[in-house]
């Protein structure tokens, strides 16, 4: 049972539009989440991350927000660009785990 | 500063075949972890190594053995391999924060 879902398997955006990526998971014990960003034929990189104790946190066009409630968080792009065209995997952890779980990925196309 | 390297980047392999993959880093990181990834399951942990001596089975284990030769290198090896295990394999390395850092992949088939 995947403890971290993207529901979307992918999305397609309009250049200078909004791109929200989705995530959930299952596992109230995570406190810790990230977002990577992978191109092909190149490993992820780290993107952006946010800890339980807040609820947004923001990088240049980048901002991901947190829902615990609902065991939800997503990652808004603004304005999208081209070049942002890429696979995009939520991924979690927690102070209590030694391992990060990682969500199928959600493969953004930016049109321009 | 190379960050974390792997080789090779591309193999083909016969079934019943060994090889091992390398992976060293050079970030002084205590821990080091091999993924596979495959279409619609995102990355899936095969087996980590959370300091120099000790490893760990990840997720999917099953078929897999890894050796952490010293603190920058961590080899996973295919004893004999299946079809099963064609997919990509990505070394990472995190730093205290959890922020994974990734080697290019391995690009693996086994026929």
């Amino acid at each position: 049972d995947q403890q971290v879902k993207q529901n979307s398997p992918s999305l397609s955006v309009q250049e200078g539009r909004i791109s929200i990526l989705n995530c959930d998971y299952t596992n109230s014990m995570f406190d810790y989440f990230l977002w990577y960003k992978k191109y092909p034929a190149e490993g992820p990189t780290f993107l952006i991350s946010i800890s339980s104790i807040k609820d947004k946190n923001e990088d240049g066009r980048f901002t991901v927000f947190l829902n615990k409630s609902a065991k939800h968080l997503s990652l808004h792009i603004v304005p999208s660009q081209p070049g942002d065209s890429a696979v995009y995997f939520c991924a979690a952890t927690g102070t209590s785990y030694d391992k990060v779980i990682f969500g199928p990925g959600t493969s953004l196309s930016v049109i321009p | 500063n190379a960050g974390v390297t792997q080789t090779p980047k591309f193999q083909v392999l016969k079934t019943g075949q060994s090889m091992t993959l390398q992976c060293a880093q050079d970030m002084n990181h205590n821990s080091m972890y091999w993924y596979r990834q495959d279409p619609g399951m995102g990355l899936r942990l095969i087996y980590y190594s959370a300091s120099e001596g000790t490893t760990d089975k990840g997720e999917v284990p099953n078929g897999y053995n890894v050796s952490r030769l010293n603190k920058r290198e961590f080899s996973l090896r295919l004893e004999s391999a299946a079809p099963s295990q064609t997919s990509v394999y990505f070394c990472a390395s995190p730093s205290g924060t959890y922020e994974q850092y990734f080697g290019p992949g391995t690009r693996l088939t086994v026929t």
